[in-house]
C-alpha cells in the first residue's frame, strides 16, 4: 500500500515563529488533506489539496503532486496552533484515506 | 463544509459486552463511510469501509465477526464492537466524503473504554 511519512515527528516553537511541516507520499494520489487534531480529537480540515497551493489566514499549503510530497506552512504561530498535524492521502480510487503518523506541535507562550 | 456527528461521544463497558457507535452524515448522502481507531499518541488506522446495500469491507488484520458494520440507510453506519476486551478500549472515528473524489469530512469520534 502506499506510504505516507510526515516529518519532524515532533516541532516546538516560540509563539511567533513560523514553521513547515512536510508530508511524503510514495504513490500518486487522488486526494490529499491536511487536518489539526484539537485535544477533544477532532479532526479539523485545514486543507484539501491534490496538487497546488491554497491559502487561509495564517495557514497555506503546497503539494506538488509530480515530486510525491506536501508541506503545510504555518506563520506567525499562536498556542492556540498546538497540537497533531496529520497528512491523508487517498490512491485507491476507492475514497479511503491513509494517514501518516503525524506531527506533533507545541507552541509556547 | 458538511457536517459528520457520531453516538455516543464516549462510553465505559464491561469486558465481554457489546457496544454500538452509530455515524450519521447530517447533511448529505454518504454511499460509503469509513471507520478509523486511533490508540493513544499514534496515528488514525483505517478499520474498515462501511457501504450502503452490501456488505463492509475490512483492512487486513481486522476481525470481521468482532466488528460488525451496518450500513442501515444513506445517512447511517453503524460500528458494532462484540465481546469487547480491555485491548479494544480506543478512539473510534468515521468520515464520509459527501461526493466520490470529494473532501472527506470525519465525526468527532467516540472514546470506547472496556473495564
Amino acid at each position: 500500500g502506499i506510504q505516507v511519512e510526515q516529518s519532524p515527528p515532533d516541532l516546538i516553537l516560540q509563539e511567533g515563529a513560523n514553521s513547515t511541516l512536510r508530508c511524503n507520499f510514495s504513490d500518486s494520489v487522488n486526494n490529499l488533506q491536511w487536518f489539526h487534531q484539537n485535544p477533544w480529537g477532532q479532526l479539523i480540515n485545514l486543507f484539501y489539496i491534490p496538487s497546488g497551493t491554497k491559502q487561509n489566514g495564517r495557514l497555506s499549503a503546497t503539494t506538488v503532486a509530480t515530486e510525491r510530497y506536501s508541506l503545510l506552512y504555518i506563520s506567525s504561530s499562536q498556542t492556540t496552533d498546538s497540537g497533531v498535524y496529520f497528512c491523508a492521502v487517498e490512491h485507491s480510487g476507492n475514497n479511503d484515506m491513509r494517514f501518516g503518523a503525524g506531527t506533533r506541535l507545541t507552541v509556547k507562550p | 463544509g458538511a457536517v459528520v456527528s457520531q453516538h455516543p461521544s464516549w462510553v465505559i463497558c464491561k469486558s465481554g459486552t457489546s457496544v454500538k457507535i452509530e455515524c450519521r452524515s447530517l447533511d448529505f448522502q454518504a454511499t460509503t463511510m469509513f471507520w478509523y481507531r486511533q490508540f493513544p499518541k499514534q496515528s488514525l488506522m483505517l478499520m474498515a469501509t462501511s457501504n450502503e446495500g452490501s456488505k463492509a469491507t475490512y483492512e487486513q488484520g481486522v476481525e470481521k465477526d468482532k466488528f460488525l458494520i451496518n450500513h442501515a440507510s444513506l445517512t447511517l453506519s453503524t460500528l458494532t464492537v462484540t465481546s469487547a476486551h480491555p485491548e479494544d478500549s480506543s478512539f473510534y472515528i468515521c468520515s464520509a466524503p459527501p461526493d466520490r473524489g470529494d473532501e472527506q469530512y470525519f465525526g468527532p469520534g467516540t472514546r470506547l473504554t472496556v473495564t
